[in-house]
């Protein structure tokens, strides 16, 4: 178990360009989710995935943001256009099906988006 | 939606002080609670969780009771050390599957 991973861990990127960013859950984990943290906050919500199903997203999740999980394995993050405002960690998480175990959240440990 | 409050930090504390870590939700229905921790330039992690009220989670030291009829989940360690310096993270996970995390309570623990 080589917990959730994600790429890059750090990207500093002009304002407009576009992003992605990478997660790979746990492997067995059938659900996935991203958050997004902004410095001295807890995280927020931003999307969440049932296998390549994407069955929940917040009003934080901009038409400029796109999430994908097209094999229900790893999942990519898109951010067209970036705005000063979307500098933030990004994380990751994912956790086991239902009747595997608690279904808690494990974290990956983050890709971290500064725009200039 | 659900909330979670949490006291703001920085808590300073000397090594083997008491620490309490106040935390208060609303949510609907059932809700989950849980304790999250984030070391200085690592990821989230899950310290403890209780399930149903009165409920006690505890891991590493660290104890938190799921108190309904206050809403509370306050988070205790009765000997601190400095490796427990740190963010401490209250979180809830009520309906569906998101947690809704509070804004966090830096800790530093000096020697």
């Amino acid at each position: 178990d080589t917990g959730v991973s994600q790429d890059p861990r750090h990207k500093i990127t002009k304002r407009g360009q576009n992003v992605t960013f990478r997660c790979d859950p746990i492997s067995e984990h059938n659900r996935l989710y991203w958050y997004r943290q902004t410095l001295g906050q807890g995280p927020e919500f931003l999307t969440y995935f049932q296998n390549e199903a994407q069955l929940e997203k917040s009003r934080l999740l901009s038409d400029r943001f796109s999430a994908e999980r097209p094999k229900g394995s790893f999942s990519t993050l898109e951010i067209q256009r970036t705005e000063q405002g979307d500098s933030a960690m990004y994380l990751c998480a994912s956790s086991p099906p239902p009747g595997q175990g608690f279904n808690e959240q494990y974290f990956g440990p983050g890709t971290r988006l500064t725009v200039t | 939606g659900n909330s979670v409050t949490q006291m703001e930090g920085p808590v300073t504390l000397s090594e083997e002080a008491f620490l309490t870590i106040n935390c208060t939700y609303t949510a609907t229905g059932y809700p989950s609670l849980f304790w999250y921790v984030q070391y200085p330039g690592e990821g989230l992690q899950l310290l403890l969780k209780a399930t149903k009220a009165d409920d006690k989670g505890s891991n590493k030291g660290f104890e938190a009771t799921y108190r309904k009829e206050t809403t509370s989940f306050h988070l205790e360690k009765g000997s601190v050390q400095v490796s427990d310096s740190a963010v401490y993270f209250c979180a809830v996970k009520a309906a569906g599957n998101k947690l809704t995390f509070g804004g966090g309570t830096r800790v530093l623990v000096k020697p």
